[in-house]
């Protein structure tokens, strides 16, 4: 079974703070993804990788930064945390044909106070 | 702008059927993703459908029209355990998935 993990499963930090979400993964999978999921609204994809080194900006990546230095890690990085940065953060993998499904981690709730 | 709607919250009975509706307006198709997620737990894979028609799995059957932007998730037989969101995405014609809301599904005994 694919498994994905987040470094942490609650989080509350500050505003200002720099703050870093780790994201791992044991299937040897391509493609990574950082999606934020707030009520009421669907998964919204914040950046995604392809492969080591590359990053591609999805919806919403303003305040956002990412690192993928190894295939099984990807990082995201809150530059300087901000309140409406309060949500639950969504780590997922997948391989890079179209129909293989995105197998995500258990997410990361983020409060910034 | 793409757009994927799905009913806000359902209840069903535990022994019963219950059809979770999608429809979506993406520029561009590849495919439809069914996802079921318990509260506070990672979104686990339910289905993929690409072409037109019925794919059954066990308890589960999902349903894609593509010429209506349709699909449908069936749950057969339901359990306590059914209880949780249902969410439906969309690989569009940049091979980026849209989500939609998520269909929260209540089970009662």
């Amino acid at each position: 079974d694919v498994k994905v993990t987040q470094s942490s499963r609650y989080l509350v930090k500050r505003t200002g703070e720099k703050v870093f979400l780790e994201c791992v993964q044991d299937m040897d999978h391509e493609n990574m993804f950082w999606y934020r999921q707030d009520p009421g609204l669907g998964l919204r994809l914040i950046y995604f990788s392809y492969d080591v080194k590359m990053k591609e900006k999805g919806d919403i990546p303003e305040g956002y930064s990412v690192s993928r230095e190894k295939k099984e890690r990807f990082s995201l990085i809150l530059e300087s945390a901000s309140t409406n940065q309060t949500s639950m953060y969504l780590c997922a993998s997948s391989l890079p044909m179209v129909t293989q499904p995105q197998h995500f981690g258990d997410g990361t709730r983020l409060s910034i106070l | 702008g793409q757009n994927i709607d799905q009913p806000t919250e359902m209840t069903a009975t535990e022994g019963a059927i219950v059809q979770i509706n999608c429809t979506y307006q993406t520029s561009g198709f590849n495919g439809l993703f069914w996802y079921q997620q318990h509260a506070g737990e990672a979104p686990t894979f339910l289905s993929y459908n690409v072409l037109d028609g019925l794919e059954e799995k066990g308890r589960f059957s999902s349903f894609l029209s593509r010429s209506k932007g349709y699909s449908y998730l069936l749950l057969k037989e339901l359990q306590m355990k059914d209880s949780a969101s249902y969410l439906c995405a969309v690989m569009d014609s940049n091979y980026q998935l849209i989500w939609g809301a998520g269909t929260k599904l209540i089970i009662k005994p």
